[in-house]
């Protein structure tokens, strides 16, 4: 089946810093989602992108949808404490509506 | 986008017993689904809650351990049978919606431990 491959698996940054993370995946998929799962609660959609080279932003993240469509990243301006959390990206499975899940990337921040 | 409650938000529950957990969305929803996430994983779709008909199980996942209803279009229960400590997890539904109704919406999901 189509799997997601998300690195870092873990980033510990410092106050201020920016932040970016990456997904790629050997098939291609037509839509690309980040999530923001806290402590206690389930994922939170960030941004959702739905063209090849479409460049998103929500506040101080930003998204691309990869040229090649096998690929998107994520940046965060600018971290704050609040932005703490496992960072996800998923994508629809084999076109259906139903979601493969990257492994999630851990962001720490030190104050 | 809309609003997903489940209960109970997390429960302790012993080897063998059965689980049911409620999801309820304020809105009706044509497709419904349920992840589990295991301790430190990402999220594994488990089945599609089909409304009016049986559930359809993604490989690894079978109806005798985890029976799914949709009574109507805003409500569903996942039962996690014959608990083991394996089981031992977080239960997420989710419901379909946004551009091209691609976007999936979570509720605050179930922690699950079983002793």
């Amino acid at each position: 089946g189509q799997q997601l491959n998300q690195s870092p698996q873990s980033m510990f940054i410092q106050e201020g810093e920016d932040v970016s993370m990456n997904c790629t995946s050997s098939s291609i998929f037509n839509t690309w989602l980040w999530y923001k799962q806290e402590p206690g609660e389930g994922p939170v959609l960030l941004i959702a992108l739905y063209k090849a080279g479409e460049l998103t932003s929500n506040g101080r993240l930003t998204a691309q949808f990869g040229i090649t469509r096998k690929d998107s990243f994520l940046n965060i301006s600018a971290s704050i404490p609040s932005d703490v959390g496992i960072y996800f990206c998923a994508g629809p499975s084999q076109g259906a509506q139903k979601l493969v899940f990257g492994q999630g990337t851990r962001l720490t921040i030190n104050p | 986008s809309a609003v997903i409650s489940q209960k109970p938000s997390r429960d302790i529950c012993q080897r063998g017993t059965s689980l049911t957990i409620q999801c309820q969305v304020d809105s009706q929803v044509t497709m419904m689904f349920w992840y589990r996430q295991q301790p430190g994983q990402s999220l594994t779709l488990i089945a599609t809650a089909n409304q009016g008909s049986e559930a359809t199980y993604e490989s690894g996942f079978v109806i005798d351990k985890f029976p799914i209803s949709r009574p109507n279009l805003t409500f569903s229960t996942l039962t996690v049978s014959n608990m083991s400590p394996e089981d031992s997890s977080i239960y997420l539904c989710s419901v379909v919606g946004g551009q091209g109704m691609n976007e999936q919406f979570f509720g605050p999901g179930t922690r699950l431990t079983v002793l």
